[in-house]
């Protein structure tokens, strides 16, 4: 099946850096991935869908010159945190689908961001 | 508005056979996911019924009822690694998922 690797899976960075998460679709190309942040016992929140060759669509609250979205390539997409606060430690997590096809729903395998 | 409705807990013996029951509301619909979620991981992949009845994988079946916009998911002979969160995801007519906090299933000896 489908598989989307993202990196890092752990993340610990001082407050004020950024941090760059990587995902990317190993054997299939993704048009569009989602990005989600999820708090402890918390659901999943939809933070941006990103395709590839455009600007990503940001969520309503999530602020897209913290959340930079790339997607360059039908292979990869990357979620930079710029200036991290200790508030914006959570577990990001990417899903990618292709084209229509709801089979393509698959997530990578989330990373755990600790800002100190 | 766009509404999930889950029991947040639920708790089984191994062996036996629980029903994790799910109501949706959505803008449209194209179909109802469910993921299993272990703790500090990304939930993963289960089933998808787009058409009502009961869809059977394995230990796992689902259910959907659109008209009543209603889902379950059918565990079987419960495993001590079923212990998870698992999430209801119905898909609104945007495509996009709606999800809710799931159900945790805690198993016990």
């Amino acid at each position: 099946g489908a598989v989307v690797s993202q990196h890092p899976s752990r993340v610990i960075c001082k407050s004020g850096t950024s941090v760059k998460i990587e995902c990317r679709s190993l054997d299939f190309q993704a048009t569009t991935m989602f990005w989600y942040r999820q708090f402890p016992k918390q659901s999943l929140m939809l933070m941006a869908t990103s395709n590839e060759g455009s600007k990503a669509t940001y969520e309503q609250g999530v602020e897209k010159d913290k959340f930079l979205i790339n997607h360059a390539s039908l292979t990869l997409s990357t979620l930079t945190v710029t200036s991290a606060h200790p508030e914006d430690s959570s577990f990001y997590i990417c899903s990618a689908r292709v084209g229509g096809e709801v089979d393509g729903y698959t997530f990578g395998s989330g990373t755990r961001l600790t800002v100190v | 508005g766009q509404n999930i409705d889950q029991p947040t807990e639920m708790t089984a013996t191994e062996g036996a056979i629980v029903q994790i029951n799910c109501t949706y509301q959505t803008s449209g619909f194209n179909g109802l996911f469910w993921y299993q979620q272990h703790a500090g991981e990304a939930p993963t992949f289960l089933s998808y019924n787009v058409l009502d009845g009961l869809e059977e994988k394995g230990r796992f079946s689902s259910f959907l009822s659109r008209s009543k916009g209603y889902s379950y998911l059918l565990l079987k002979e419960l495993q001590m690694k079923d212990s998870a969160s698992y999430l209801c995801a119905p898909m609104d007519s945007n495509y996009q998922l709606i999800w809710g906090a799931g159900t945790k299933l805690i198993i016990k000896p």
